[in-house]
């Protein structure tokens, strides 16, 4: 079974770029996550969506910060402008709601991001 | 949901039992521990989960203390693969899907 497939795996851009992060969740599962690794704060969760709809966007750092989900099968993380301290590595994550405390969230292997 | 307390790093020689504690003090009584890893370069990875029963999958097994202030999850054979950061996670049937709530976690070290 595929898992949740994030792209790219690497970016490297230069301040003030628009960086776009992708995201496929594993089919049939209704939420998905965007959590952010840094050394500094952990992992901690930037925003998720039940049935394509933003439900807590309160881990979005500032406006700079975008996501959408305009179907099931698709979400994108959009930085713009970008900043060296968005450096980190950005991991989506899904599940399934169905008896949803025994249902695991199923990370991807993350978008690691460095902005110059 | 109730904090969690970790060792920051343990050592495991390879082929031994590698017996990781949690402290979960504040826990109430219809709350689940939760146990995922994340091996260096990849995501967090569920591996097992209970409630006050001792609980064993392919993975690992969880032992909960009879007062549920505590829980060790237990890998029997640990190879060099699991060297990974384990995170204990307490939370509530209640809280579904919500977003998982990670602390510091503790560094398996592997040792051949």
């Amino acid at each position: 079974d595929a898992g949740v497939i994030q792209s790219p795996r690497h970016e490297v851009t230069e301040m003030g770029q628009e960086v776009t992060l992708r995201c496929k969740p594993i089919s049939g599962h209704d939420y998905l996550f965007w959590y952010r690794q840094t050394m500094m704060r952990g992992l901690e969760l930037l925003i998720y969506f039940n049935n394509n709809v933003p439900i807590d966007d309160s881990g979005m750092p500032e406006d700079r910060f975008s996501a959408k989900m305009p179907n099931a099968s698709f979400s994108t993380l959009k930085i713009q402008p970008s900043e060296p301290r968005d450096s980190a590595v950005y991991f989506c994550a899904s599940s399934l709601s169905f008896d949803s405390y025994n249902q695991p969230q199923h990370f991807g292997d993350g978008t690691r991001l460095s902005i110059l | 949901d109730a904090k969690t307390t970790q060792p920051p790093s343990m050592d495991c020689a390879e082929g031994r039992a590698a017996n990781l504690p949690c402290n979960h003090s504040t826990i109430s009584g219809n709350e689940y521990v939760y146990w995922y890893r994340q091996i260096h370069s990849q995501g967090p990875q569920y591996i097992i989960h209970g409630l006050k029963n001792n609980e064993t999958n392919e993975m690992a097994s969880l032992i909960i203390t009879e007062d549920r202030k505590s829980s060790t999850l237990i890998l029997p054979h640990a190879t060099l693969r699991d060297t990974a950061v384990y995170y204990c996670i307490v939370r509530s049937p209640h809280s579904g899907n919500t977003p998982l709530v990670f602390g510091k976690g503790t560094r398996l070290s592997v040792i051949a």
